[in-house]
């Protein structure tokens, strides 16, 4: 039973253009999320993350947006940036006791075709 | 900040072979994770320590598995005997234990069992 779904293994998007990456849940009792970008032969690195209590969280080019109603998150690049081209991953965490324990989507892996 | 380092990069070995992992995390992080990371499944969380001490080895496979941690800055996965189904891409992940401290990883080992 997969509790974070990204439905989109991958996706192209032109330089210059908006890249959206999205990412459904399950679990009610999430309320805090994280975006992770991962390089080939790296490790994923954590890009941007939101708490429930928001809907909206914005660090340069990234912006992640939170439905709560829909279980849905989204993660914006604008403008994106070949640079940008790699996997990423949305993960899932419920605060609390075992607040360590995330649950990982599955990617989507992003090209920027220059 | 050397980030967190994990060797060997790559470990080819026979089904029945002992492989050990190695990691080194983060000078002053206080929470250590092993996931494993396979087309099907996904990155998984195999094993938590906090402070050293293992605090959830739930997701750890089978017997075949075993993880320690002799001090804060060494930590190692055991595999004994491997098997082919083994093979995966292996990371470590450290991070401060604060409730939405995020995970930073190595570059992972990438195990190939023959």
């Amino acid at each position: 039973d997969q509790q974070v779904k990204q439905n989109s293994p991958s996706l192209s998007v032109q330089e210059g253009r908006i890249s959206i990456l999205n990412c459904d849940y399950t679990n009610s009792m999430f309320d805090y999320f994280l975006w992770y970008k991962k390089y080939p032969a790296e490790g994923p690195t954590f890009l941007i993350s939101i708490s429930s209590i928001k809907d909206k969280n914005e660090d340069g080019r990234f912006t992640v947006f939170l439905n709560k109603s829909a279980k849905h998150l989204s993660l914006h690049i604008v403008p994106s940036q070949p640079g940008d081209s790699a996997v990423y991953f949305c993960a899932a965490r419920v605060s609390g006791a075992g607040s360590y324990q995330l649950t990982f989507g599955k990617g989507t892996k992003l090209s920027v075709i220059p | 900040d050397a980030g967190v380092i994990q060797s060997p990069r790559h470990e080819v070995t026979e089904m029945g072979q002992e492989v050990t992992l190695r990691c080194k995390p983060i000078s002053g992080h206080n929470s250590l994770f092993w996931y494993r990371q396979t087309m099907m499944r996904g990155l998984e969380l195999l094993i938590y320590f906090n402070n050293n001490v293992p605090i959830d080895d739930s997701g750890m496979p089978e017997d075949r598995f075993s993880a320690k941690m002799p001090n804060a800055s060494f930590s190692t996965l055991k595999i004994q005997p491997s098997e082919p189904r083994d093979s995966a891409v292996y990371f470590c992940a450290s991070s401060l234990s604060g409730i939405n401290s995020p995970l930073h990883f190595g570059n992972g080992t990438r195990l190939t069992v023959t």
